[in-house]
């Protein structure tokens, strides 16, 4: 069974632009939550989706955004990007919704903010 | 929201040693407190986990406590081996793990 699949693994971007990572869960699983990952801050978690709603956000700017497709494939988008927005961006799938689950994360996506 | 504190950020130990990581949390409804390892460059991959419904949780060389009452939950590591070099987190949740609450991170080096 494949892992939690996300592209591009390396991004770089100028400040000001936008950016959009994708992540493919595992199959089966409908769950999918995005965390960003800095030095400073650790691992904060931006926002999580099922059946392509949006269920729980973190506290992040309105810059954060994400969006789910009906094959549980997820992307996040950021706009007007910052140089604190420079992180490594994870996503981690769970099989369904409910009790006694755990959370299986993909590579990241790098994103640089030059 | 949930706050989840851990102790200490870095921890070396000899081969063969014993490592102890602790964590705290804020929130008396998290219910699910898992552990990852992260090497360097890789993803963060669970390593053991335990539910509220039970108090100490082993598997092979690896065991995790958790103490409700006073919230705070240790991983332990009997041992140790270079390979367990990496950056340990802690975190807290529901039982789903849709949204974890993690720590700040470990980096535990085991000298040869």
């Amino acid at each position: 069974k494949a892992g939690v699949t996300q592209t591009p693994r390396y991004l770089i971007k100028t400040r000001g632009q936008q950016v959009t990572l994708s992540c493919s869960p595992i199959s089966g699983h409908r769950s999918v939550s995005w965390y960003q990952q800095t030095p400073g801050q650790g691992l904060q978690f931006l926002f999580e989706y099922f059946s392509e709603t949006q269920r729980n956000k973190g506290n992040f700017p309105g810059r954060f955004s994400g969006r789910q497709f009906s094959n549980s494939r997820s992307e996040m988008n950021v706009s007007t990007l910052e140089l604190g927005d420079s992180a490594l961006y994870l996503c981690a799938s769970t099989p369904r919704v409910g009790k006694n689950t755990e959370a299986f994360f993909g590579q990241g996506t790098r994103l640089t903010v030059v | 929201g949930e706050n989840v504190e851990q102790h200490p950020s870095t921890l070396s130990v000899q081969e063969g040693d014993s490592a102890v990581i602790k964590c705290t949390y804020s929130d008396s409804a998290s219910n699910y407190f898992p552990w990852y390892k992260q090497e360097l460059g890789k993803r963060p991959q669970l390593i053991i986990d335990i539910r509220s419904n039970v108090g100490e949780k082993k598997d092979q060389r690896i065991a995790v406590t958790l103490n409700k009452t006073a919230k705070h939950f240790s991983l332990h590591i009997t041992e140790t081996q270079p390979e367990d070099s990496a950056v340990y987190f802690c975190a807290s949740g529901d039982g789903s793990a849709r949204q974890l609450t993690f720590g700040s991170g470990t980096q535990l080096t085991v000298l040869p």
